[in-house]
């Protein structure tokens, strides 16, 4: 039962393009999501977060939207850089679990030259 | 100056044997984690401590036995290996909800 789920395994774009990453969740008590990128042989890092008070976060190229009513979020990257090449993971927190995290399979972006 | 450390990076047993994993962070958080990430590439979380207090404790077969000998370590015991334990084991901390990750132990099990 995925209760966070990226349906796009991989999305290919060009430098200096947008890039947007999406992620669809099920479970309504979600109210805090975060964003995390990792690079191959590599822990995942943290990228950006965004509570279910607002839809909007932005830090630098990276914004994250939240659409409660759709349980949607997506990520953001403008402008997209070959560093950005990685994998990227949805998770989503519920207050009161003790910080337990449900992660998304993840979408690899590749950002070509 | 790794903030979250873990060792080895890469273990390669037979099945049946027992070995450990060490986590190490370095950020003074409260809270730790392990997480394993399979061949389908999910990242499940196993368990968490919370200044050495188990907090978390998902269905993981018991022979998965997390030891935390102080809030800075959390180190993750497996007993009797078997070929589906085989997967890439992450360790974490944090600081309220933002987790922050180890570089991962590659597990194999022959």
């Amino acid at each position: 039962d995925q209760q966070v789920k990226q349906n796009s395994p991989s999305l290919s774009v060009q430098e200096g393009r947008i890039s947007i990453l999406n992620c669809d969740y099920t479970n309504s008590m979600f109210d805090y999501f975060l964003w995390y990128k990792k690079y191959p042989a590599e822990g995942p890092t943290f990228l950006i977060s965004i509570s279910s008070i607002k839809d909007k976060n932005e830090d630098g190229r990276f914004t994250v939207f939240l659409n409660k009513s759709a349980k949607h979020l997506s990520l953001h990257i403008v402008p997209s850089q070959p560093g950005d090449s990685a994998v990227y993971f949805c998770a989503a927190d519920t207050q009161g679990s003790n910080y337990k995290l449900t992660f998304g399979k993840g979408t690899l972006l590749t950002v070509n030259p | 100056d790794t903030a979250v450390s873990q060792t080895p990076k890469y273990l390669v047993t037979q099945m049946g044997n027992d070995k450990s994993i060490k986590c190490e962070q370095n950020l003074g958080h409260d809270t730790m984690y392990w997480y394993k990430q399979d061949s389908k590439k999910f990242l499940k979380i196993m368990f968490s401590y919370n200044n050495k207090e188990l907090i978390i404790n998902e269905t993981v077969p018991n022979r998965f036995s997390p030891k935390s000998p102080d809030k800075a370590h959390l180190n993750l015991h497996i007993n009797s290996l078997e070929l589906g334990d085989s997967a890439v084991y992450f360790c974490a901390s944090s600081i309220q909800e933002t987790q922050y990750f180890g570089p991962g132990t590659r597990l194999l099990v022959l």
